[in-house]
């Protein structure tokens, strides 16, 4: 079975600083690793995701993220946020070759982006 | 455009009454999902569906039941035995792949007084 841990619940950072939302995971077998962020009141939407392959994973809206096997995380981060990134940011984790139906949601890190 | 339509955006209903959500997609995707989301505890899977007329429990199935009589339909039903059902419901689909992303509607907020 896999698991995620998000160590930080609310990140506050101002408008135009870098940002880093920290992901941990445990897992017996090797994974694929997802971020998603959801806008108020709406459903979740994929920034980026890890199958394979180079270890630096490029996203949409500038984000990035890092997949780290030895130390088990898929740290998320910006160099540069606007006030629309303010958002709840979830990272997830299956299991390669256990579909979907086991992916799993980590409890979510709140950005709120001030000016 | 392609998408995943969930139905109502909000609904209230009185305790004991039972109460169905409506999830649509035509993305033709084979797997359908049932996420409920509560503050601080992220998603959790109720349901899930590989293909019609087959579904299985997700971890916290008690109190839920659904169908998947056509592939593009997935509704779920929230019953009186659910203990605590106010909560956001969320609904997805995917390839029926292990590395294909899930795509979610924007959700059903439900509250039962």
């Amino acid at each position: 079975a896999q698991s995620v841990t998000q160590l930080d619940s609310q990140v506050p950072v101002f408008e135009e600083a870098p940002v880093e939302l920290r992901c941990n995971y445990s897992s017996s077998v090797s994974v694929y690793l997802f971020w998603y962020v959801q806008y108020p009141n709406q459903g979740l939407q994929l920034l980026l995701k890890y199958l394979s392959g180079s270890t630096l994973v490029k996203g949409i809206n500038g984000f990035e993220a890092e997949f780290n096997k030895s130390q088990t995380s898929f740290h998320l981060r910006k160099p540069s946020v606007h006030i629309s990134d303010t958002a709840e940011y979830f990272c997830a984790v299956s299991g390669v070759n256990t579909g979907f139906q086991k992916l799993v949601f980590g409890t979510g890190t709140r950005l709120l982006v001030s000016p | 455009d392609g998408g995943i339509t969930q139905s109502p955006k909000y609904l209230f209903r009185k305790e004991g009454q039972n109460v169905t959500l409506s999830c649509e997609q035509n993305l033709n995707h084979d797997a359908m999902y049932w996420y409920r989301q509560d503050p601080g505890q992220g998603l959790r899977l109720i349901y899930y569906s590989q293909i019609v007329n087959d579904f299985q429990k997700g971890d916290i199935a008690e109190g839920y039941s659904v169908s998947r009589e056509k592939k593009e339909s997935f509704p779920l039903t929230v019953t009186s035995a659910q203990k605590n059902p106010t909560a956001f419901y969320l609904c997805a689909s995917s390839q029926d792949r292990g590395n294909s992303p899930l795509h979610f509607g924007n959700g059903t907020r439900l509250t039962v007084t």
